[in-house]
């Protein structure tokens, strides 16, 4: 079992639309928990990152964070074509990090 | 706005020979991390430093690759010899503790043929 799954997509959304991304994890002792976009060919930008339970908001994104679930999400607000791009869930264990292979998001106009 | 450098941004070798990788972490970052990515997979850490000590190193190739950060700075990683598996981007990667936000530089993106 992996530390970090993702659905591997691609997800479809139409301009405007709200996009859904979803990450569980394994390890019920994970710390803190991190988006990153990564747009092709570059490498990851951080977007978001929670570390209590409940909603964490930064302008069109939200972050969401379950713990008993083992389950984080991010919701993407008005999304417009330039959010295209792979998502990254990332998971902090003791100071180590775990990645997801990333969702592909597509936003089409 | 501080960032994380690499070079060289590209690199093309043929097997067998060695390659290597420089990051510049952001300035007062003392952790520093190099993470290789395959195409349509997530990052997987290589090796950790925590200043100038190595704190994970676990999933490092070490009879090929070899990572050093000798001022608690800087860092280099060194791949001797090359092979074609190792074809990927190397990510570096900074954060300001252990456990806190990780901050990538531009990556390097090696082709070995």
């Amino acid at each position: 079992q992996k530390e970090v799954e993702q659905n591997s997509g691609p997800l479809s959304v139409p301009e405007g639309a709200i996009a859904s991304l979803n990450c569980t994890y394994s390890d019920r002792g994970s710390q803190s928990f991190f988006w990153y976009r990564q747009y092709s060919g570059k490498s990851p930008e951080l977007i978001m990152s929670i570390y209590s339970n409940g909603d964490k908001e930064d302008g069109r994104f939200t972050a969401q964070l379950n713990k008993a679930s083992q389950y984080v999400s991010l919701l993407i607000r008005d999304s417009q074509p330039s959010d295209s791009a792979t998502y990254l869930c990332a998971v902090n264990n003791f100071n180590k990090f775990y990645f997801g292979s990333g969702t592909k998001l597509n936003v089409k106009p | 706005e501080a960032e994380v450098a690499q070079s060289p941004r590209y690199k093309i070798t043929e097997k067998s020979q060695a390659v290597a990788f420089w990051c510049d972490p952001i300035s007062g970052h003392a952790t520093l991390y190099w993470y290789r990515q395959i195409l349509g997979q997530g990052p997987e850490l290589l090796v950790q430093f925590q200043d100038e000590s190595v704190v994970d190193d676990s999933q490092l190739p070490k009879d090929r690759f070899s990572a050093e950060r000798l001022k608690g700075v800087d860092s280099t990683l060194k791949i001797q010899p090359a092979e074609l598996g190792d074809s990927a981007m190397y990510l570096c990667a900074s954060s300001y503790h252990r456990g806190g936000e990780l901050f990538f530089g531009e990556g390097s993106r090696l082709t070995v043929l």
